[in-house]
């Protein structure tokens, strides 16, 4: 069974940092991995998807890697601004031909402080 | 071109009454999803659709909800007899190939 797990459950950094958040899963049988950011009592905004055939993915200050051996993906975001303060959860996906389905993780929640 | 829109926000209903949900896609999209989240927890898996067919339901979709996608356009959710443990946020999204688009949910109190 497909387990995702985010670290830190919680960050707050001062502007200007850099940080990186962390996604593991157990299975690396994926079909690809995106990463979403949620304001609080909204939806889901997709941010990076990274295909099983990536290592890396890039948006604008973001940088999303993938390593399918490790079961490891990681969200780099630089130079962070307030408006970055949301949560931000990884979810890999499982493809076939008879199921399709994103396995989400508890998410990150992100503070960035003037 | 516009995005996911689910339809309502909110509801607030008491424990007992029916509730339906409605999601309509992206254009031109053939997948469409629903998600449920409660608080300070990721998105679970309901069911997915491509175009009309529903094919897989999670075994969170006990025999009170019902998923349908008509036309294979807009599709609607709903619960049956709903209970409080039904009151989460319910997601729904769309796909064409690879990357899935939520839309704004729709949040569901049962009191």
């Amino acid at each position: 069974k497909q387990e995702v797990t985010q670290i830190p459950a919680a960050l707050s950094v001062p502007e200007g940092e850099n940080l990186v958040l962390n996604c593991s899963f157990t299975d690396s049988a994926i079909y690809n991995l995106q990463w979403f950011r949620q304001d609080p009592g909204k939806g889901l905004t997709s941010l990076l998807l990274i295909q099983s055939s990536q290592r890396e993915q890039t948006s604008g200050r973001l940088n999303a890697s993938l390593d399918k051996s490790s079961g490891r993906s990681t969200l780099y975001i630089a130079a962070s601004q307030p408006g970055d303060s949301a949560t931000y959860l990884c979810a890999v996906r499982r493809g076939g031909w008879n199921t399709d389905k994103l396995i989400f993780g508890t998410g990150t929640r992100l503070q960035v402080f003037p | 071109d516009t995005g996911v829109s689910q339809d309502p926000r909110h509801k607030i209903t008491k424990r007992g009454q029916n509730v339906t949900f409605r999601c309509d896609p992206i254009s031109e999209h053939n997948r469409l999803y629903w998600y449920r989240q409660t608080l300070g927890q990721g998105p679970e898996f309901l069911t997915y659709f491509q175009n009309e067919a529903q094919l897989e339901k999670s075994r969170l979709l006990s025999d009170r909800f019902s998923a349908e996608r008509p036309k294979g356009s807009f599709s609607t959710l709903e619960i049956q007899r709903t209970e409080q443990g039904d009151s989460a946020m319910y997601l729904c999204a769309s796909s064409l190939i690879g990357e899935l688009f939520f839309g704004e949910g729709s949040r569901l109190t049962v009191l």
